[in-house]
């Protein structure tokens, strides 16, 4: 098993830049999650999902575009890239079988920075 | 509006000796609390949880204490290693499917 697999570790995009992070688990996990960390700001989710087809808006979802079309993928959209996105984004899957109760698989992180 | 806060940034431990990190919470309607550790350039990985309707829960060298009361949980490490040096964070739920995490606390256990 990989886990939760993120690409590409590192991108620099230019302000107005749009692009995807992709985000993979191979675990068969219903639940997947985009967070993003900022210094002194913790781990901030950004957008989740409950199974193929089903999206909601995290914290802080202004500016990111998701969609889940297959169990195992989960990517996130940057439609128009701006200095504040620059963060470390982390991807993260878990079962919901235990109603919530089982814990999150993180992927290793996309650092992104917009200049 | 920060629902959940950890208020020190850092802490030093002498290996062998307890490690005690704190985690403040707001909201009332939160019923399940997790810890996870982060070493740089990783993502984090789970550690413990614990649901409201306990006070304590424990696993190996790691300890979760919950007071609904003070909305306060604490996480005990006995004793410290020095692997055990990385950030912690703290995060709650409130039976919904989204988790709230605190700033995180970075913990250096000194050989």
């Amino acid at each position: 098993n990989a886990g939760v697999t993120q690409t590409p570790k590192f991108q620099v995009l230019k302000t107005g830049q749009s692009m995807t992070l992709q985000c993979a688990q191979d675990m068969n996990h219903e639940y997947m999650s985009w967070y993003r960390q900022d210094p002194g700001m913790g781990l901030r989710l950004i957008h989740y999902s409950v199974g193929a087809g089903i999206t909601d808006q995290g914290e802080v979802p202004n500016g990111y575009n998701v969609s889940r079309s297959t169990t195992e993928d989960f990517p996130l959209r940057l439609l128009s890239a701006a200095p504040s996105q620059t963060s470390v984004y982390f991807c993260a899957s878990s079962s919901v079988a235990g109603g919530l109760k089982d814990e999150q698989y993180f992927g290793p992180g996309t650092r992104l920075t917009v200049t | 509006d920060q629902q959940v806060k950890q208020n020190s940034p850092s802490l030093s431990v002498q290996e062998g000796r307890i490690s005690i990190l704190n985690c403040d919470y707001t909201n009332s309607m939160f019923d399940y609390f997790l810890w996870y550790k982060k070493y740089p350039a990783e993502g984090p990985t789970f550690l413990i949880s614990i649901s409201s309707i306990k006070d304590k829960n424990e696993d190996g060298r790691f300890t979760v204490f919950l007071n609904k009361s003070a909305k306060h949980l604490s996480l005990h490490i006995v004793p410290s290693q020095p692997g055990d040096s990385a950030v912690y964070f703290c995060a709650a739920s409130s039976g919904t499917y989204k988790y709230i995490f605190g700033t995180g606390t970075r913990l250096k256990v000194l050989a």
